[in-house]
């Protein structure tokens, strides 16, 4: 069954700590992308990457670390010098030109 | 600038009413349209997209959307509103070999009994 799968669903943070929210889809797509999510503010871009070993910056990518190793995988670490971190996190991958499909989210809290 | 504007932060519709969400557009290219829908708590769900052709375009759980050049939009319509329409409702612009989307700050629907 294809699709995106992120984890966790909950992640909880102490300030000042490290965390990495993971991506992982199987539907074979070359572009992935991560997007943070506020109340009222739709979707910021946070980093995207094209292919493997190659990513790209977004509009919000200060604080924000990711790394492409496999074209299947795709994961964000929230570094402590992200001032708010807390918020929802969505990835998303796409086939080409062609439609993005989002994954379930993961909704971060800094403690 | 590329931008995707969502006029309504919400709207509240009677269940059985009609429905129509707006989106405008700026973009210099031509553009991919899309209207995805988001339950809380979940990811986004495509309902419709228009790349080119008629520019009426048919989605799932009986949506519609019209693209209209002219006036840089692209609403979306339903006829009878469900209560599990009930969510919010993001309209994005891409374009022809882009790898960016861009969202529009989402319109979030509540459906009275």
């Amino acid at each position: 069954d294809g699709g995106i799968t992120q984890s966790p669903k909950y992640l909880f943070r102490k300030e000042g700590q490290n965390v990495t929210l993971s991506c992982e889809q199987n539907l074979n797509h070359d572009a992935m992308y991560w997007y943070r999510q506020d109340p009222g503010q739709g979707l910021r871009l946070i980093y995207y990457s094209q292919i493997v070993n190659d990513f790209q910056k977004g509009d919000i990518a200060e604080g924000y670390s990711v790394s492409r190793e496999k074209k299947e995988s795709f994961p964000l670490t929230v570094t402590s010098a992200q001032k708010n971190p807390t918020a929802f996190y969505l990835c998303a991958s796409k086939p080409g030109s062609d439609t993005q499909y989002f994954g379930p989210g993961t909704r971060l809290t800094v403690l | 600038a590329q931008s995707v504007t969502q006029p309504d932060i919400h709207i509240t519709v009677s269940e059985g009413a009609s429905l129509e969400l707006r989106c405008n557009y700026s973009y210099g290219a031509t553009p991919y349209l899309f209207w995805y829908v988001q339950s809380p708590g979940q990811g986004l769900q495509l309902l419709l997209k228009y790349f080119s052709g008629d520019t009426l375009v048919q989605g799932i759980k009986g949506f519609e959307a019209e693209f209209k050049r002219s006036q840089s939009s692209f609403n979306l319509r339903k006829p009878s509103v469900h209560w599990s329409d009930a969510a919010e409702y993001f309209c994005a612009v891409g374009n022809t070999g882009g790898f960016k989307t861009i969202f529009g700050a989402g319109t979030r629907l509540f459906v009275k009994a």
